[in-house]
């Protein structure tokens, strides 16, 4: 396994339309998390799953974001309607017992 | 609440020159602690990091933390910076109150690295 897989890489996209991202994490890991990082700041927790629970939702997920975990495995997460302000690079990372491991990240522009 | 203040924003050394990264947390017990680097357009690499017992801990690349309760720190060096270490440096801290594992980090600093 090479780590946790992210796609697409880029995404650009109208406002108004919607998107989805893909995570692949690593096979043994049971916790599986979103990010999102803004121009200039660290990221900033997004949901978390362990298996295909999701058990926390940040504040900062409006209605308009939904992320699914069928059968514990790859994660989804869909912007519906995205604005401009939705514009950031979104992060994955998987964790087993210690550290968390992140992919290379999804950079999202909405235009 | 819990945080993470990395109080620069942006740093310049020159090639070979020692490196401190500067990271306060703030949080009632005992922080589970990381460094994490990115470059451009890229995804987070753990350096190194801290759950307990010695308090100088070891990485990756060279580059070595330290663990101060005293004064809520865990401040990132390295004894001789490469031109390869130009990147984006976040701190980061476990959150304690839920199980979750999700990790609060800090603004991040810039590190410039001149020839």
């Amino acid at each position: 396994d090479t780590g946790v897989s992210q796609d697409p890489r880029h995404k650009i996209t109208k406002r108004g339309q919607n998107v989805t991202f893909r995570c692949d994490p690593i096979s043994e890991h049971n916790r599986l998390y979103w990010y999102r990082q803004t121009l200039g700041q660290g990221p900033e927790f997004l949901t978390y799953f362990q298996n295909e629970a999701q058990l926390e939702k940040s504040r900062l997920l409006s209605d308009r974001f939904s992320a699914e975990r069928p059968k514990g495995s790859f994660s989804t997460l869909e912007i519906q309607r995205t604005e401009q302000g939705d514009s950031a690079m979104y992060l994955c990372a998987s964790k087993g017992n210690t550290e968390a491991f992140f992919g290379q990240g999804t950079r999202l522009t909405v235009v | 609440a819990q945080s993470v203040t990395q109080p620069d924003i942006h740093i310049t050394v020159s090639e070979g020159a020692s490196l401190e990264l500067r990271c306060n947390y703030s949080y009632g017990a005992t922080p589970y602690l990381f460094w994490y680097v990115q470059s451009p357009g890229q995804g987070l690499q753990l350096l190194l990091k801290y759950f307990s017992g010695d308090t100088l801990v070891q990485g990756i690349k060279g580059f070595e933390a330290e663990f101060k309760r005293s004064q809520s720190s865990f401040n990132l060096r390295k004894p001789s910076v490469h031109w390869s270490d130009a990147a984006e440096y976040f701190c980061a801290v476990v959150h304690g109150s839920s199980n979750t594992g999700k990790l609060i980090f800090g603004q991040g600093t810039t590190l410039q690295v001149k020839p």
